[in-house]
């Protein structure tokens, strides 16, 4: 059974940094393409962040581009997001997602149970 | 970038009603584009990817149909279990994107 469990959030000062992690298991980690994506309280889904299978290339939203980076640990099956310079807007469910290559493109077909990140003094 | 536009932005509407909801995109996307279904307080789950293709596992009642810029997911007659929100997101270009999303509520 696939499994993405997210851990390390919770409240961090504006301003602050924080450390995402995401353990993966019940698949070949090192196989797929993966991402975060977030969600703002009572708000939509806004893609953040994508990286390779290898860790090679890594994509990210405008909104987080310079402040966040995507990274993975293949052997150690785990997939993280550090965040710094963070502001009230950052606040969010943030997803671990495993990205799925099809005859037809690519879709996000696994999804952690997500983390909460508040960003408040 | 890609902007995903959905219409509504909410729907009300019965057990048993065939309900309709579109997604635009800012430019042509082929049919790189998904569907998923939220629930309260729970992770989005993938309904249809490359427009019209049904994830397994997924009801039959659900379609989805389109291609270029305009797309459109289909419940051909809603149960209990269907009122969620709904999102399209386009994979096109490699800066993904999600519409803004359309609640569904019962009537």
């Amino acid at each position: 059974e696939v499994q993405l469990v997210e851990s390390g959030g919770g409240l961090v000062q504006p301003g602050g940094s924080l450390r995402l992690s995401c353990a993966a298991s019940g698949f070949t980690f090192k196989s797929y393409e993966m991402n975060w994506v977030r969600q703002a309280p009572g708000k939509g889904l806004e893609w953040v962040s994508y990286i390779t299978a290898s860790g090679g290339t890594t994509f990210y939203a405008d909104s987080v581009k310079g402040r966040f980076t995507i990274s993975r640990d293949n052997a150690q099956y785990s997939l993280s997001l550090q965040m710094t310079s963070l502001s009230p807007e950052d606040t969010a469910v943030y997803y671990c997602v495993r990205e799925r290559a099809s005859a037809g493109g690519v879709e996000f077909d696994y999804w952690g149970q997500g983390m909460l990140v508040t960003v408040s003094s | 970038d890609i902007q995903m536009t959905q219409s509504p932005s909410s729907l009300s509407a019965s057990v048993g009603d065939r309900v309709t909801i579109t997604c635009r995109a800012s430019q042509a996307i082929n049919t790189y584009l998904n569907w998923y279904q939220q629930q309260p307080g729970k992770a989005p789950r993938l309904l249809i990817f490359a427009a019209s293709n049904l994830e397994s596992g997924v009801p039959s009642r659900f379609s989805g149909s389109g291609s270029g810029t305009d797309f459109t997911l289909t419940i051909s007659s809603l149960q209990p279990e269907d009122f969620a929100t709904y999102y399209c997101q386009q994979t096109s270009s490699t800066l993904y994107s999600f519409g803004q999303g359309t609640k569904l509520e019962i009537k």
